[in-house]
């Protein structure tokens, strides 16, 4: 099984839906993170938790909220979703001390 | 404000040596990552520098020059296999672990 995993790994969803992306982790990290990467932008934050009790913005949450609900499991949601977050969405956890472990990624393609 | 700056895209030979360079300018540093990407997959992690000088670690070395705010990632011996994507990501100070990438180079190996 994998470290990081994400679901769905796929996802076509309408302009104006509320869709969630989960991830969940077996590493026992306190640190997980949500980063969007799009062509020729490369990979930008989101949202990031220390732990289930701390979430922080990243530099592109508008529009985004997510919740810790358990120290492995970090969601991500788009409330409305429109075309321009169509995107590449990782969930990536940490120790503190080293690099990120990412999961396989969700690509999200808005309509 | 966070720049990271490495070129798009690069070909080389297979058998070949190719450097991949990044530079950098952020507020507060605490190391360097390099990942490795294939298309629509995770990154993977590469290499971390937190002092000036050269890792080896088997085909892949990496380097870094704090006071210049650049890195390269270099590549010997080049495999097919090796045809992905480099992303430099900085190691931010500040707490929360955070890491910042640069937009990634796409390396193409041909025959």
């Amino acid at each position: 099984d994998a470290d990081v995993t994400q679901t769905p790994r796929n996802r076509i969803t309408k302009t104006g839906k509320r869709i969630m992306l989960e991830c969940s982790q077996t590493k026992g990290h306190d640190r997980m993170y949500w980063y969007r990467q799009d062509p020729g932008l490369g990979l930008r934050l989101i949202y990031y938790s220390f732990d289930v009790k701390d979430i922080n913005k990243g530099e592109i949450s508008d529009g985004y909220s997510v919740s810790r609900q358990a120290q492995a499991k970090f969601s991500l949601s788009l409330e409305s979703a429109i075309p321009n977050q169509t995107a590449l969405y990782f969930c990536a956890t940490s120790s503190g001390t080293d690099g990120y472990t990412f999961g396989s990624g969700t690509r999200l393609t808005v309509v | 404000g966070q720049n990271i700056d490495q070129p798009t895209e690069m070909t080389a030979t297979e058998g070949a040596i190719v450097q991949i360079n990044c530079t950098y300018q952020t507020s507060g540093f605490n190391g360097l990552f390099w990942y490795q990407q294939h298309a629509g997959e995770a990154p993977t992690f590469l290499s971390y520098n937190v002092l000036d000088g050269l890792e080896e670690k088997g085909r892949f070395s990496s380097f870094l020059s704090r006071s210049k705010g650049y890195s390269y990632l270099l590549l010997k011996e080049l495999q097919m296999k090796d045809s992905a994507s480099y992303l430099c990501a900085v190691h931010l100070t500040g707490g929360g672990n955070k890491l910042t990438f640069g937009t990634g180079t796409q390396l193409k190996v041909e025959l």
